[in-house]
């Protein structure tokens, strides 16, 4: 079985600071991973995804994440906050390369402070 | 970016009435839209898989007859809470996968908050 586990629901960080937000997984085969953003009031998505290729990954809007296999973490990262990135931040994994099998950790609320 | 649609994004029922929830991709055709379930402060749960023109494919412990899916076209699909009860209010996801192939990019309705009194 797969599982996804976000570290943190809820995360504050000033604007211009570094922006991290943690995700483990759990998966018995090569896990395919997922970072998805919502924004208020609309739909979610799909910031960056790691399909075995190069484990670390660059994204939309100057985000990255590395895929760790030997700490099972895919945490999500960005050098610089802007207080456009508020949103809720859903990490998700799939056993296959079929987008449509996720699943997702519970989602994590991040805040920026001007 | 590919747009998907829900309607109605909320609505309140009393118990025992069904609620039919809307999905439609705007600007791309979908021959496979899913329908996932968000309880407050959790993660979306895959309900199920909707198909055009066939029927869908459910996850295990979603209630087939509790929750129909209908996606009679390339960009609607429909899912019905039927005979609602409070336990069903949620947040209710869809979303939409480009192209044929498995591997195309999810796009993502607003979500539809269902509350029964």
């Amino acid at each position: 079985a797969q599982s996804v586990t976000q570290l943190g629901s809820h995360v504050s960080v000033s604007e211009g600071a570094l922006v991290l937000l943690r995700c483990n997984y759990s998966s018995s085969v090569p896990p395919y991973l997922f970072w998805y953003v919502q924004y208020p009031n609309q739909g979610l998505q799909l910031l960056l995804k790691y399909t075995s290729a190069a484990t670390l990954v660059k994204g939309i809007n100057g985000f990255e994440a590395e895929f760790k296999k030997s700490e099972t973490s895919f945490h999500l990262t960005k050098p610089s906050a802007h207080m456009r990135d508020a949103a809720e931040y859903f990490c998700a994994v799939s056993r296959s390369s079929n987008t449509g099998k996720l699943i997702f950790g519970q989602g994590t609320t991040l805040q920026v402070k001007p | 970016g590919a747009v998907v649609s829900q309607h109605p994004s909320w609505v309140i029922c009393k118990s025992g009435t069904s609620v039919k929830i809307e999905c439609r991709s705007l600007d791309f055709q979908a021959t496979t839209m899913f329908w996932y379930r968000q309880f407050p402060k959790q993660s979306l749960m895959l309900m199920a898989t909707s198909n055009e023109g066939s029927k869908a494919t459910y996850e295990q412990g979603v209630e087939k007859d509790k929750f129909l899916i209908n996606h009679a076209s390339l960009t609607l699909s429909t899912l019905t809470v039927t005979s609602a009860h409070p336990e069903d209010s949620s947040f209710y996801i869809c979303s939409a996968r480009a192209g044929i192939s498995n591997t195309g990019e999810l796009f993502f309705g607003e979500g539809s908050r269902l509350t029964v009194l």
